[in-house]
């Protein structure tokens, strides 16, 4: 067990409709990152956000957003959802002391019809 | 572009061999690597670290080789188990990034 926590574990869903995913870092934890892993993609970096606020942006659509709230957790909103965002969505967190070593919860799996 | 699932390069062992899977980078700055596992349903799951400034790391059952000259990091897994079946990802960050790349991963099949 990784100590991040992410639900829900699958997400059912259909096109044009927004989601809300949402995960909590290991304990102690300030930086959350959101990943996405697809078939024909593998593991894309999507944001990451420390201490409440963005710190790094990757190939992360317009119609998706995130916060990070300040009890830490974090959430990716997914909105006008498309066929092409059906996916597996991994959220990881990392501690100060060793903030490139990142605990991935078990991520969500949306599937949009 | 990287891809997993069906496009996924495999390697297959028998129980008990060692393994070795291997990962190219590109970022000749990238100055810290890590090695994932992850099983089917699961997360990434952290196997072992090494920064640039190491050729070698061991832990347990696990030997990470880094060669900066070509850009090359292997992962050597002793004494294979059904459980390490998975597939693992390398990881790459520096060179003033500050998100971990993922490479392609390698599907392990440990045969009985």
């Amino acid at each position: 067990d990784s100590g991040v926590t992410q639900t829900p574990k699958h997400l059912i869903t259909a096109t044009g409709q927004r989601v809300t995913l949402r995960c909590s870092p290991r304990s102690g934890d300030l930086s959350v990152y959101w990943y996405q892993q697809s078939l024909d993609q593998g593991l894309q970096f999507l944001i990451q956000y420390y201490n409440g606020e963005e710190r790094a942006k990757g190939n992360i659509l317009e119609r998706f957003s995130a916060q990070q709230f300040p009890d830490l957790h974090s959430e990716l909103n997914l909105s006008s959802l498309e066929l092409g965002d059906s996916a597996l969505y991994f959220c990881a967190s990392s501690g100060t002391g060793d903030s490139e070593k990142l605990f991935f919860g078990s991520g969500t799996q949306l599937s949009v019809l | 572009g990287e891809s997993v699932g069906l496009h996924l390069p495999t390697l297959s062992v028998q129980e008990g061999d060692n393994s070795i899977i291997n990962c190219a980078y590109s970022n000749s700055a990238s100055d810290y690597f890590i090695w994932y596992k992850q099983e089917s349903g699961k997360g990434p799951q952290f196997i072992i670290d090494i920064r640039s400034n190491m050729d070698k790391r061991q832990g347990q059952r696990v030997t990470v080789l880094l060669n900066k000259t070509v850009k090359h990091l292997s992962l050597q897994i002793a004494a294979t188990q059904p459980g390490d079946s998975a597939v693992y990802f390398c990881a790459e960050i520096g060179g003033g990034g500050n998100k971990l790349t993922f490479g392609t991963g390698t599907q392990l099949k440990v045969e009985l």
